[in-house]
């Protein structure tokens, strides 16, 4: 079956540095989503991208679909204690069909 | 509308009871789906319904499972004779069908399995 690898696993930052995560897929998705998940809660929808080549941003967050449709990085910049949680991608085939979510980027902030 | 809301948050069951978890979706989402997710894991797709229709299931969803959506709207996830394998976060999300559709996630509920 389809498998996203998500890299990496964990990152301890210093609060103020930039954040780079990314996802490789073994099959081709359409659709491209990043999700933050605090302990003990459902995943919170961060970017959603829709095109092959497109870049989009929310805030200190910007996300970009790969051209192959096979890979997708998160960028966070500027760092702030906030941001600590798992981060997830999460690919989807065609609009409204299953997610295939990644194993998480757990992303630790010091003040 | 307060978006995806789950109950209970929280269940803790012994091994061989039946335990029901319900999902109420954004009012004015069509599709509802069903994750489950384990310590240190992303979400593993379980079944999806749109309006009352349930349109997959994976083989994650065993026998013991059952899902529902009768009036199209809220949806229960049934678990029967639980195993201690079946401890995890169930989640449950919501969506449009249409173009540039995204899935909302509501709280999830953690069972535990004694």
């Amino acid at each position: 079956g389809q498998q996203l690898n998500q890299s990496p696993q964990s990152m301890f930052i210093q609060e103020g540095e930039d954040v780079s995560m990314n996802c490789t897929s073994s099959s081709i998705f359409n659709t491209w989503l990043w999700y933050k998940q605090d302990p003990g809660e459902g995943p919170v929808l961060l970017i959603a991208l829709y095109k092959a080549g497109e870049l989009t941003s929310n805030g200190r967050l910007t996300a970009q679909f790969g051209i192959t449709r096979k890979d997708s990085f998160l960028n966070i910049s500027a760092s702030i204690p906030s941001d600590v949680g798992i981060y997830f991608c999460a690919g989807q085939e065609t609009s409204g069909s299953r997610l295939t979510f990644g194993e998480g980027t757990q992303l630790t902030v010091n003040p | 509308d307060t978006g995806v809301s789950q109950n209970p948050r929280h269940k803790i069951t012994k091994r061989g009871q039946n335990v029901t978890f319900r999902c109420d979706p954004i009012s004015e989402h069509n599709r509802l789906y069903w994750y489950r997710q384990t310590l240190g894991q992303g979400p593993e797709f379980l079944t999806y319904f749109q309006n009352e229709a349930q349109l997959e299931k994976s083989r994650l969803l065993s026998d013991r499972f059952s899902a529902e959506r009768p009036k199209g709207s809220f949806s229960t996830l049934e678990i029967q004779r639980t195993e201690q394998g079946d401890s995890a976060m169930y989640l449950c999300a919501s969506s449009f069908w249409g173009v540039n559709t995204e899935a909302f996630f509501g709280q999830g509920t953690r069972l535990t399995v004694v």
